[in-house]
């Protein structure tokens, strides 16, 4: 089955330390996104990539890094400088990441950071 | 700025009626709009979507849609059954980002 696997799906943190959320996918897509969710809030863009090893800053990119060395991956570290991690983050992926993002986001299931 | 906005964070909907979620955006260099639905813990899943040279688009018991004018674009559920229950998010897109609204909760009542 073609989809987007994010790992964890729960993970905790201490402060002061970095940690990396892993996001997969087989639809051979391009495109690949990072969001973050907070409660009552829409998606916000954290980082999005459209080609292998380029990526590009959203809206908060601060105290966020990403890598985009293939293109079925695209993990995202929060660093210790996000001073407020604790969050529901998704990952996901489109078709054609040229100058126009083709066809709808197929979503990962997300991975739920918290801050011990 | 939000520049996609969903004014109703919720809405409650009877069995067998019509469900209509709103959404409105500012930008009007959006020429691609999007409704995803999700369920707690979940990834949001893609719905239906428009382009900016339609107004009306329809998939089974969904139908989007879009007045540019007003820059507004619905979303009806004809007619809502209990599984249509979870958030809904409209989205918009420009270029290779999407933007999302805060999404609103939708529960049909059995």
């Amino acid at each position: 089955d073609g989809g987007i696997t994010q790992s964890p799906k729960y993970l905790f943190r201490k402060e002061g330390q970095n940690v990396t959320l892993s996001c997969e996918q087989n639809l051979n897509h391009d495109a690949m996104y990072w969001y973050r969710q907070d409660p009552g809030q829409g998606l916000r863009l954290i980082y999005y990539s459209q080609i292998v090893n380029d990526f590009q800053k959203g809206d908060i990119a601060e105290g966020y890094s990403v890598s985009r060395e293939k293109k079925e991956s695209f993990p995202l570290t929060v660093t210790s400088a996000q001073k407020n991690p604790t969050a529901f983050y998704l990952c996901a992926s489109s078709i054609d990441g040229g100058d126009r993002a083709f066809g709808p986001q197929h979503f990962g299931d997300g991975t739920r950071l918290s801050i011990l | 700025d939000q520049q996609v906005k969903q004014n109703s964070p919720s809405l409650s909907v009877q069995e067998g009626r019509i469900s209509i979620l709103n959404c409105d955006y500012t930008n009007s260099m959006f020429d691609y709009f999007l409704w995803y639905k999700k369920y707690p813990a979940e990834g949001p899943t893609f719905l239906i979507s428009i382009s900016s040279i339609k107004d009306k688009n329809e998939d089974g018991r969904f139908t989007v849609f879009l007045n540019k004018s007003a820059k507004h674009l619905s979303l009806h559920i004809v007619p809502s059954q209990p599984g249509d229950s979870a958030v809904y998010f409209c989205a918009a897109n420009e270029g290779s980002q999407f933007y999302f609204g805060t999404g609103t909760s939708l529960t049909v009542i059995p």
